[in-house]
């Protein structure tokens, strides 16, 4: 699975856009995108993944890069239950290959 | 719909002791995983099922073992446990062969003295 970097930590307002880079420029062209996220104390929590083009659920939007090294989730409206350590992870969709989680990005959202 | 129920949510053992983990799903999938997390660290992989009677090993599978007891269950055991394997320990299944996302439980806390 290609390597991903992402900033150790971010600050955002309540009720604002959090906006979370990462890069991932040794992505094959096989490998999706795929964020989760941590809140403290709990179990990993799917939050949203895609290929090359952008994607939106419920929760978050996906934006990914045309050349595909880089991407950002973005919460539109941040809250406070918002903070987690957020993981972006690339792999390869065939197979069981597994996910290999780095150390993230705590994103702290204050009132 | 529970998703994947992990028990006990908190143990403490003993140096040498034995236990199991207990893990199961009830969203009909075909792939699970356990997972450790150490503070300050990311997870990472145990051990691994693709598919009822199979398993895998992960990452760090030194000093424990798993059993794929049927298709919702995948249990973890230490069989003589070291204060090195005090951790948060995480089961997570999904579909198997696809995109989809991980569903994990909410974790046991595991501490060996």
């Amino acid at each position: 699975d290609a390597k991903t970097t992402q900033p150790t930590s971010m600050d955002c307002a309540e009720g604002r856009a959090a906006n979370l880079p990462c890069n991932h420029s040794t992505i094959s062209g096989n490998e999706y995108v795929y964020w989760y996220r941590q809140i403290h104390s709990q179990g990993p929590q799917y939050i949203i993944h895609g290929l090359k083009n952008n994607e939106t659920n419920e929760m978050a939007s996906l934006i990914i890069t045309e050349d595909r090294k880089s991407s950002t989730l973005i919460l539109p409206h941040a809250t406070l239950r918002d903070t987690a350590v957020y993981y972006c992870i690339v792999r390869a969709p065939s197979g069981y290959s597994t996910l290999t989680f780095g150390k993230g990005t705590m994103l702290l959202v204050s009132p | 719909n529970a998703g994947v129920t992990q028990t006990p949510k908190f143990q403490v053992l003993k140096t040498g002791q034995s236990m199991t983990l207990q893990c199961a799903q009830d969203m009909n999938h075909n792939s699970m995983y356990w997972y450790r997390q150490d503070p300050g660290m990311g997870l990472r992989l145990i051990y691994y099922s693709a598919s009822e009677g199979t398993t895998d090993k992960g990452e760090v599978p030194n000093g424990y073992n798993v059993s794929r007891l049927n298709k919702r269950e995948f249990s973890l055991r230490l069989e003589s446990a070291a204060p090195s394997q005090t951790s948060v320990y995480f089961c997570a299944s999904r579909p198997g062969q696809s995109n989809y996302g991980y569903t994990f439980g909410s974790g046991t806390r595991l501490t060996v003295v």
